[in-house]
């Protein structure tokens, strides 16, 4: 079986402050990873997608790729109130979806 | 809007009621799903459709009919539901390349 795993949470992280969300997949094969944030109540939005080891920076986003590690990790920087939500993991394991994670409830504490 | 739009927002229906949700995309995205997401639990997937063609029904019970009749329009049709099937209903499409889903705004459907 396929997985993505993620630890739920919650975590908390003082405002300002880096937050460092993880990842890990059961798959050697999977190519594209993607973070999406949501917000209580509202659909998943995409935030980040990362297809090669390294690092990959979107303002104050970083996701970081390990392939060989098999996994995959977010850092939020000067985190805000706004980034409280809850943040999901997602691989492509190339059979036509997307596996998500259960996710991981961040609050930034002000 | 993310270019991903649901129909309707919400819904309350009777267990004996027969309702359909709607979603459509012009984003030229080749596949389409429905996910099913209740309070406090991950995203579970329910139906994958690519090119209009079904091709994964993640045992899903029958009172849960799809229907895609084009690449832009994909619908869930419910029937004598239960009330654990209260849940948000999300639709998602997704171009062909490895690229992430684009989710609908969802529709809040409650079962009484």
């Amino acid at each position: 079986q396929k997985e993505v795993e993620q630890n739920s949470g919650p975590l908390s992280v003082p405002e300002g402050a880096i937050a460092s969300l993880n990842c890990t997949y059961s798959d050697r094969v999977s190519q594209s990873f993607f973070w999406y944030r949501q917000y209580s109540g509202k659909s998943p939005e995409l935030i980040m997608s990362i297809y090669s080891n390294g690092d990959k920076e979107d303002g104050r986003f970083t996701a970081q790729l390990n392939k060989a590690s098999q996994y995959v990790s977010l850092l939020i920087r000067d985190s805000q109130p706004s980034d409280s939500a809850t943040y999901l993991c997602a691989a492509d394991f190339g059979n036509e979806k997307l596996t998500f994670g259960t996710g991981t409830r961040l609050t930034i504490i002000p | 809007e993310t270019g991903v739009t649901q129909t309707p927002r919400h819904l309350v229906m009777g267990m004996t009621n027969k309702k359909s949700l709607k979603c459509e995309q012009h984003l030229g995205h080749n596949a389409m799903y429905w996910y099913k997401q209740s309070a406090k639990k991950p995203l579970e997937l329910m139906f994958v459709y690519s090119l209009e063609e079904r091709v994964e029904n993640n045992s899903v019970p029958s009172r849960f009919s799809p229907e895609c009749p084009n690449s832009s329009h994909l619908f869930l049709h419910l029937h004598t539901l239960q009330p654990e099937d209260s849940a948000l209903y999300l639709c998602a499409s997704r171009p062909t390349g490895g690229y992430g889903y684009t989710f609908g705004s969802g529709t809040r459907l409650t079962v009484v």
